[in-house]
């Protein structure tokens, strides 16, 4: 079957660093996606991994490793505006389909 | 300015009653997908299009429809709604099919059905 988790919720200290965890079981396993997004809007992209390894993009990072089914989101500097739900996706391949699985999302609260 | 755009944003509708929820795109894209979100459950996948008439199902498929007749239009049609359809809906596009190279997926606005 196909499974995503990551932690409900987290708080960081502004000015922090926070790692958010995901590991996820799929059959097809076809990329990983991180998206942010805030209360009452739409998620938006953030983070695309396909091959193992660390992709940075200025304050965030994303990593994955496809042995260990494991990714995070390292989110550095931390500010206020980064208090949002951070969803994990995947990129699942069957025989027949081509689906786009997400966890629940974590929740961050900054703190000032 | 590139764009997903949605309509209805809001709408109250009760049991039985057919809808259309828009869905359409500037940017070209040949990737297009619906979502629901519901608290607790995250986001799953209804449909999705690879491109002009060919359309497949996500993991929440029942009791949702979906057309592909042009490029930057994707609508999502609830022929008989039920209150377990009461969600928030979100449409997606892309420019190429997740999981190649310079994927990026955009999201529309969202909108926020509930089915009395």
């Amino acid at each position: 079957g196909q499974n995503i988790d990551q932690p409900t919720e987290m708080t960081a200290t502004e000015g922090a660093i926070v790692q958010i965890n995901c590991t996820y079981q799929t059959s097809g396993f076809n990329g990983l996606f991180w998206y942010q997004q805030h209360a009452g809007e739409a998620p938006t992209f953030l983070s695309y991994n396909v091959l193992d390894g660390l992709e940075e993009k200025g304050r965030f990072s994303s990593f994955l490793s496809r042995s260990k089914g494991y990714s995070y989101l390292l989110l550095k500097e931390l500010q206020m505006k980064d208090s949002a739900s951070y969803l994990c996706a995947v990129r699942d391949i069957g025989n027949r389909d081509d689906k786009i699985i997400f966890g629940k999302g974590t929740r961050l609260h900054i703190l000032p | 300015e590139a764009q997903v755009t949605q309509n209805p944003r809001y709408l109250i509708t009760v049991t039985g009653k057919k809808l259309t929820v828009t869905c359409s795109q500037n940017m070209n894209h040949e990737y297009m997908s619906w979502y629901r979100q519901d608290p607790g459950l995250g986001l799953r996948q209804i449909y999705y299009s690879m491109n002009v008439e060919v359309t497949d199902k996500g993991d929440v498929p029942e009791g949702y429809k979906v057309s592909r007749k042009e490029k930057r239009n994707f609508p999502l049609i609830l022929e008989s709604p039920s209150p377990n359809q009461t969600s928030l809906y979100f449409c997606a596009s892309s420019l190429v099919a997740p999981g190649t190279i310079d994927y990026e997926q955009y999201f529309g606005p969202g909108t926020r059905l509930t089915v009395t």
